[in-house]
């Protein structure tokens, strides 16, 4: 969906750099997320905010932080990144009352 | 976390009508159930959510009994188009809707 986008598409990085994911949101909405995807696996959620003042973890939070900037932006750092780090990442969105969230194209992230 | 479970794959034709069942034993009271499509290297789409009974949009329905502990997908007259891999989704028990995606089942739609 072209109203949430996250750069970059793709990061070839070292074991031990801090790496940054940035997502970006036109859709107004509220709340924002953060999942991960390992191949043939289905997506795990790191982090949550329903609001700019809210960040919440999710099932694998460990290794990554977050920053809510601003209700349009969120940001996902890996703050010492390790191989098993390497996954696909996408970043959503959606409105309060709804479980329909809006995904970002992905950030394929290497860790070498 | 509430838990759903789904056959890994399923195979179909061209023009048939394919259903996908899940279970969510564990769904809370005020759940809705969601279920979202995901091509390769693409985040996961939206296509259908309901609460109980059945809905219908444009491109699926969704059926879910009166104990709500199932549902079911149904895809009318798949293409090639529809191969791809689809989750179903319950808002875990903890009172608000924090989406958790299974593995989902891998449809292949072959011609």
């Amino acid at each position: 969906d072209a109203d949430v986008t996250q750069t970059p598409r793709n990061r070839i990085t070292k074991t031990g750099k801090r790496i940054m994911l940035e997502c970006s949101q036109t859709k107004g909405h509220d709340r924002m997320y953060w999942y991960r995807q390992d191949p043939g696996l289905g997506l795990r959620l790191i982090y949550y905010s329903f609001d700019v003042k809210d960040i919440n973890k999710g099932e694998i939070s460990d290794g990554y932080s977050v920053s809510r900037q601003a209700q349009a932006k969120f940001s996902l750092s890996l703050e010492s990144a390790i191989p098993n780090q390497t996954a696909l990442y996408f970043c959503a969105t959606s409105v309060w009352d709804t479980n329909e969230q809006f995904f970002g194209p992905g950030t394929r992230l290497t860790v070498l | 976390l509430a838990k759903t479970t789904q056959p890994i794959s399923m195979d179909s034709y061209e023009g048939q009508e394919v259903n996908i069942t899940c279970s969510h034993n564990n769904i809370a009271t005020n759940d809705y159930i969601t279920w979202y499509q995901q091509f390769p290297s693409q985040g996961p789409r939206f296509i259908i959510q309901g609460y109980k009974t059945k809905v219908t949009n444009e491109v699926a329905s969704l059926f879910i009994p009166a104990d709500r502990k199932s549902s079911t997908l149904s895809l009318p007259r798949v293409s090639l188009s529809d191969t791809a891999v689809y989750y179903c989704l319950v808002g875990d028990d903890e009172g608000f809707q924090k989406l958790v995606f299974g593995t989902g089942t891998r449809l292949l739609v072959s011609p």
